[in-house]
């Protein structure tokens, strides 16, 4: 089993639609957890992060952890066109801060 | 844009070649990650240099080598290229080694083995 599973989609949404994408992890040793987007042909970059579990809400973004079903979600509201990207969820132990396992990414894309 | 730049941002090789890509870090940044990010896949952890030193390195076999010079810019070798090693390389960096995870990635050398 993988440390972070995550569907690669592809997921195709209306413009205004919620979005909800979702990944699992096994290790319960992990502290933090963090979304980051990638825009073709570019670096990931970070959306968010939430440490341990709860909710956490930037703008139009809600990043959510369980960590009692290993459960890590982020919503998008209000989803835009330039919303499209990959959508990589990762989680780090704390330790070691370039050490992160990435999900596979969902590729999501948000129709004018 | 992050500040963080790699070079070449593509190359062709082939199998059983050496190739060495580069990465300049964000000003500020003492600490250098490198994923390797197969088509279709997540990134994957090489290795970290902090200070010029190896600070953890991932599930990669000893051909993939690295450095950090004294102005915390990086390289990645790797030696005897094989087909697999087909994929988009990632340099991150970031401000010392804890913390919340933030890493700033630059845009990827893209490498093809033939």
């Amino acid at each position: 089993q993988k440390e972070v599973e995550q569907d690669p989609g592809p997921l195709s949404v209306p413009e205004g639609a919620i979005v909800s994408l979702n990944c699992t992890y096994s290790n319960s040793a992990f502290q933090y957890f963090m979304w980051y987007r990638q825009y073709s042909r570019k670096g990931p970059e970070l959306l968010m992060y939430t440490y341990s579990s709860g909710n956490k809400e930037d703008g139009r973004f809600t990043a959510q952890v369980d960590k009692s079903s290993k459960y890590i979600s982020l919503f998008i509201r209000d989803s835009q066109p330039s919303d499209s990207a990959t959508y990589l969820c990762a989680r780090s132990y704390g330790g070691s801060q370039g050490n992160l396992i990435f999900g596979k990414g969902t590729k999501l894309s948000v129709k004018p | 844009e992050t500040g963080v730049t790699q070079s070449p941002t593509h190359l062709i090789k082939t199998r059983g070649q050496q190739v060495t890509l580069r990465c300049s870090s964000q000003s500020g940044h003492n600490t250098v990650s490198w994923y390797q990010q197969a088509l279709g896949q997540g990134p994957q952890f090489i290795f970290q240099y902090y200070r010029e030193e190896e600070n953890g390195r991932g599930n990669f076999p000893p051909r993939f080598s690295g450095l950090q010079f004294p102005n915390y810019s990086s390289e990645l070798n790797v030696n005897a290229l094989e087909l697999d090693d087909s994929a988009l390389y990632l340099c991150a960096s970031s401000s010392g080694t804890g913390g919340t995870g933030e890493l700033f990635f630059g845009e990827g050398s893209r490498l093809t083995v033939l």
